[in-house]
């Protein structure tokens, strides 16, 4: 059983491009949730998914930054116009409902 | 948005020290408290989920405790090896237990 992946791991962006972070959640489990660890804080919460649907996106930046999580195919964190502030590790995780989160390797974003 | 705390923030043993950290959280909405290990250039891997007032776990050397009527949990890994420095993360999971709020953890640097 495969754990949480999230492609790429690494991704080097120019300023003023889009960022697509994918992330792929354990087989069986219909929860998703994008968490963000700027360097030298702890990780934020971002926006938490079940398929096709936005629970709560309270911890999303109001600009730029949109979740989706489809009916097929792996849930994906999208960053437009990317800034250098955005340069970050973004981590997903996956859990069934209710239950410990599983944690993906995560993608570092580097925006130069 | 809840205020989980941990202390202390970082922590320096000697190998076969006996040590403990604390997670402080909001004792109202409280669903469940979940301790995470975070090593360095992975990903948060968890070890414990704690849901009752007086609950106690162990795994190995690691064990943790919880009071929601206070609001605290502590982790104490007995004997430290070099192999446990990492970062320790705990997570309050609220409400329906979905959303999980993050300290910045606890980062335990074993010395040999």
């Amino acid at each position: 059983n495969a754990g949480v992946m999230q492609n790429p791991r690494h991704l080097v962006r120019r300023r003023g491009q889009e960022a697509r972070l994918r992330c792929s959640p354990m087989k069986g489990h219909s929860h998703v949730y994008w968490y963000r660890q700027l360097p030298e804080e702890g990780l934020k919460f971002m926006v938490y998914l079940q398929k096709e649907n936005i629970i709560d996106e309270s911890g999303m930046p109001k600009e730029r930054f949109s979740a989706e999580f489809p009916k097929e195919g792996p849930s994906i964190l999208r960053i437009q116009q990317v800034v250098r502030g955005d340069s970050a590790a973004y981590f997903c995780a996956s859990s069934g409902p209710g239950e410990t989160q599983y944690f993906g390797p995560g993608t570092r974003l580097l925006v130069l | 948005i809840l205020n989980v705390e941990q202390s202390p923030q970082s922590l320096h043993v000697q190998e076969g020290d006996s040590t403990n950290f604390t997670c402080s959280f909001p004792s109202s909405n409280f669903y469940a408290l979940h301790w995470y290990r975070w090593e360095t250039a992975k990903s948060p891997e968890a070890l414990f989920v704690m849901t009752l007032n007086g609950d106690e776990k162990k795994k190995g050397r690691i064990s943790a405790t919880l009071n929601t009527k206070e609001g605290y949990s502590y982790l104490y890994i007995k004997g430290s090896q070099p192999e446990d420095s990492a970062t320790y993360l705990c997570a309050l999971a609220s409400n329906t237990g979905n959303q999980f709020y993050f300290g910045t953890g606890t980062s335990l640097t074993v010395i040999p």
